[in-house]
């Protein structure tokens, strides 16, 4: 029973530089979602899934790309990565769009 | 604009009960959510209330009122594990989850 999973977990990076964090689930569930979280804000999303193929904008969506061409995998591109960048982002994932979110282990990214 | 407020850093003390309140404004009203989050882990589901009144779960408890905007997570018989972050989130119109930043709650022996 994997569920939801993140990689890398850790990952350190230069401005400029493209970084791709990963997440599969295993549920099937039709929608995922991309947060950041950073210290005194709660978390704020960057971009969300309603199926394969479907993508949409949350709260904070600029220098980052989605894609979903499969069900299980949602991809987070950060194509020139910048220090404000730096952050704990998690994937999530539910049933659908009024259903509990379920949150993977996070990925701790640095651009330095 | 939408807003979610709680406090930011609580403590109590093992075996007590603690309160943790949750304001919230937002453009229109589909539930609220309570997730624990311990440090460094990602957050976990604990309760949800889209009616008003008391949802009880255990140790834990959840309490909405949506004519005041407001919730609270009541938690009893406090252990040294409850120590963790605890957050409160409303989904609003469009069915996104509109988060706080986060209740820190020390337990202290």
């Amino acid at each position: 029973d994997a569920g939801i999973t993140q990689s890398p977990r850790y990952k350190i990076t230069e401005t400029g530089r493209q970084v791709t964090l990963m997440c599969h689930q295993t549920w099937s569930h039709s929608y995922m979602f991309w947060y950041r979280q950073d210290l005194g804000h709660g978390l704020r999303l960057i971009y969300y899934s309603a199926a394969a193929d479907i993508t949409d904008k949350g709260e904070v969506p600029d220098g980052y790309v989605v894609s979903r061409s499969k069900t299980e995998n949602f991809p987070l591109t950060l194509e020139s990565a910048t220090r404000s960048q730096t952050s704990v982002y998690f994937c999530a994932s539910s049933e659908n769009e009024m259903e509990t979110q379920y949150f993977g282990p996070g990925t701790r990214l640095l651009v330095l | 604009g939408q807003n979610i407020d709680q406090p930011t850093e609580m403590t109590a003390t093992e075996g007590a009960i603690v309160q943790i309140n949750c304001t919230y404004q937002t453009s229109g009203f589909n539930g609220l959510f309570w997730y624990q989050q311990h440090a460094g882990e990602a957050p976990t589901f604990l309760s949800y209330n889209v009616l008003d009144g008391l949802e009880e779960k255990g140790r834990f408890s959840s309490f909405l009122s949506r004519s005041k905007g407001y919730s609270y997570l009541l938690l009893k018989e406090l252990q040294m594990k409850d120590s963790a972050s605890y957050l409160c989130a409303v989904m609003d119109s469009n069915y996104q989850l509109i988060w706080g930043a986060g209740t820190k709650l020390i337990i202290k022996p």
